[in-house]
């Protein structure tokens, strides 16, 4: 079963629109959230990363909010972009743990 | 340039003709791993090394074998490919598991 749970699988919004994914998992013991995106043919990349020792990370337009009491990660992308779509997977891992990948969200943003 | 490399791309096989993805990495990681993607499942990690000669079993390892002998290789080997592993592939490495992960461009397997 897998051990990170991603929603929506697919959303569209407007150009200047705001795009909101979640994620939540089970495994306390997770101690590095990242975001990766991935454009059709090419591997993920990492897009932004966050530790549980803090709640908010952001980076350009894209947002990390951290919920560690309800084991719940989203990312937020504002003002999206034609640019910005692409499928976007949450996950999680441990120092030296398997890296556990949401199902991902295929995000298209209309101009 | 620091970069992953799979190879081949692409490649279609016939059903129990054994077959080797390879994947090297550039940048001295020690964590290597080899993901497949498939629709509505994401991506499921099947084997991972942490070091040469060190590797063990990831979500969904059967079917498929791993071996770590120099640090910058990590190839897949699939020694009796059947239908149910047609998939995208990804090698992956980082400095350790819960570090950024930089991905190959993906091999595109199909067994008939």
């Amino acid at each position: 079963q897998q051990q990170v749970k991603q929603s929506p699988q697919s959303l569209i919004v407007q150009k200047g629109g705001i795009s909101i994914i979640n994620c939540a998992y089970e495994n306390t013991a997770f101690d590095y959230f990242p975001w990766y995106q991935q454009f059709p043919g090419k591997g993920p990349a990492l897009l932004i990363a966050i530790r549980p020792d803090v709640s908010e990370k952001k980076e350009g337009r894209f947002t990390i909010s951290f919920n560690k009491s309800a084991k719940q990660f989203s990312l937020h992308i504002m003002d999206s972009q034609p640019g910005d779509s692409a499928t976007y997977f949450c996950a999680a891992s441990m120092t030296w743990g398997k890296l556990q990948f949401g199902a991902g969200t295929q995000v298209v943003v209309t101009p | 340039e620091a970069q992953v490399t799979q190879n081949p791309r692409y490649l279609i096989t016939v059903t129990g003709k054994k077959l080797t993805v390879t994947c090297s990495q550039n940048m001295n990681h020690e964590y290597m791993s080899w993901y497949r993607q498939d629709p509505g499942l994401g991506l499921r990690q099947i084997y991972y090394s942490m070091n040469v000669e060190v590797t063990d079993k990831g979500d969904v390892p059967e079917g498929y074998k791993v071996s770590r002998k120099e640090k910058r290789n990590f190839p897949l080997i699939l020694e009796s490919p059947s239908p149910n592993q047609t998939s995208l592939y990804f090698c992956a490495s980082s400095v350790r598991g819960n570090t950024e992960a930089f991905f190959g461009q993906g091999t595109r397997l199909t067994v008939v």
